[in-house]
C-alpha cells in the first residue's frame, strides 16, 4: 500500500500569509496526487487534481506542484475562510489519503 | 447540477449490519465510478472501495474484504454500501464520492461527495 505523509500536522497562520503543505508518497505515484479541503462538519472539497491542475471554481490563491514522491499545496495570501484541514490523496495504485494538515487562523 | 444525497444517521449494535444509500442526480449514474470513504470522529479519511455502476464490478480495500458489500440500483440511480459485523471502531461518517473522470478510469480524484452518513455502533 502506498503511504502518504503530510507536514506539518498543524499550522497557525495570520491572514495574508503564505501557507505551504507538503505530501510525500512512500513510492513514486507520478502526478496522481490530489488535494482536498475539509471544513468542520462538511464533506471534503476537491482543490487540486493531478498535482497541479486547479479544480473548477477554486480560488486562484490555491496551487499545487510536484511529481513522483514529493508534492506541495500552496495557499497564497491566506484568507479567514481557508481555515480547514487539508488532505492529499493518491490514485496511482489503490487509493490512500494523507493524515491531514489542520490550518488555523491566528 | 450533480448531487449525491445519502441516507440518514444510523445507530447499530455491535455485530449488526448497516446499509447506507447514496442517490445520484444531475448526471448519468452509470457513467462514473462511485467510491466510499469513511471518517472516524476527529480522524482522517479512509478509503473503503469502489463500484462501477455500469457493470456492478467492485474493488474493496483489503481491510474491509469480507465485511463490505457495494451494490447499485441503476433504475433509481442509487449506490449502496453495506458493512457487516459492526464493531465500535466502525463508528464514523461514511461518504460516497464520485470520480471526476467518466467510466474509463477508477483511479481519478473525487469531484462530488455526498453529505455523509453518521453510523454509530454502540451497545
Amino acid at each position: 500500500e502506498i503511504v502518504l505523509t503530510q507536514s506539518p500536522d498543524f499550522q497557525s497562520v495570520t491572514p495574508k500569509e503564505k501557507v505551504t503543505i507538503t505530501c510525500r508518497a512512500s513510492q513514486s505515484i507520478g502526478s496522481s496526487l490530489h488535494w482536498y479541503q475539509q471544513k468542520p462538519d462538511q464533506s471534503p472539497k476537491l482543490l487540486i487534481k493531478y498535482a497541479s491542475q486547479s479544480f473548477s471554481g477554486v480560488p486562484s490563491r490555491f496551487s499545487g506542484s510536484g511529481s513522483g514522491t514529493d508534492f506541495t499545496l500552496t495557499i497564497n495570501s491566506l484568507e479567514a475562510e481557508d481555515a480547514a484541514t487539508y488532505y492529499c490523496h493518491q490514485s496511482s495504485r489503490g487509493f490512500t489519503f494523507g493524515p491531514g494538515t489542520k490550518v488555523d487562523i491566528k | 447540477q450533480v448531487q449525491l444525497v445519502q441516507s440518514g444517521a444510523e445507530v447499530k449494535k455491535p455485530g449488526a449490519s448497516v446499509k447506507v444509500s447514496c442517490k445520484a442526480s444531475g448526471y448519468t449514474f452509470t457513467g462514473y465510478y462511485m467510491h466510499w470513504v469513511r471518517q472516524a470522529p476527529g480522524q482522517g479519511l479512509e478509503w473503503m472501495g469502489w463500484i462501477n455502476p455500469n457493470s456492478g464490478g467492485t474493488n474493496y480495500a483489503q481491510k474491509f474484504q469480507g465485511r463490505v458489500t457495494m451494490t447499485r440500483d441503476t433504475s433509481i440511480s442509487t449506490a449502496y454500501m453495506e458493512l457487516s459485523r459492526l464493531r465500535s471502531d466502525d463508528t464514523a461518517v461514511y461518504y460516497c464520492a464520485r470520480v471526476i473522470v467518466p467510466i474509463a478510469a477508477a483511479g481519478s480524484p473525487f469531484d462530488y461527495w455526498g453529505q455523509g452518513t453518521l453510523v454509530t455502533v454502540s451497545s
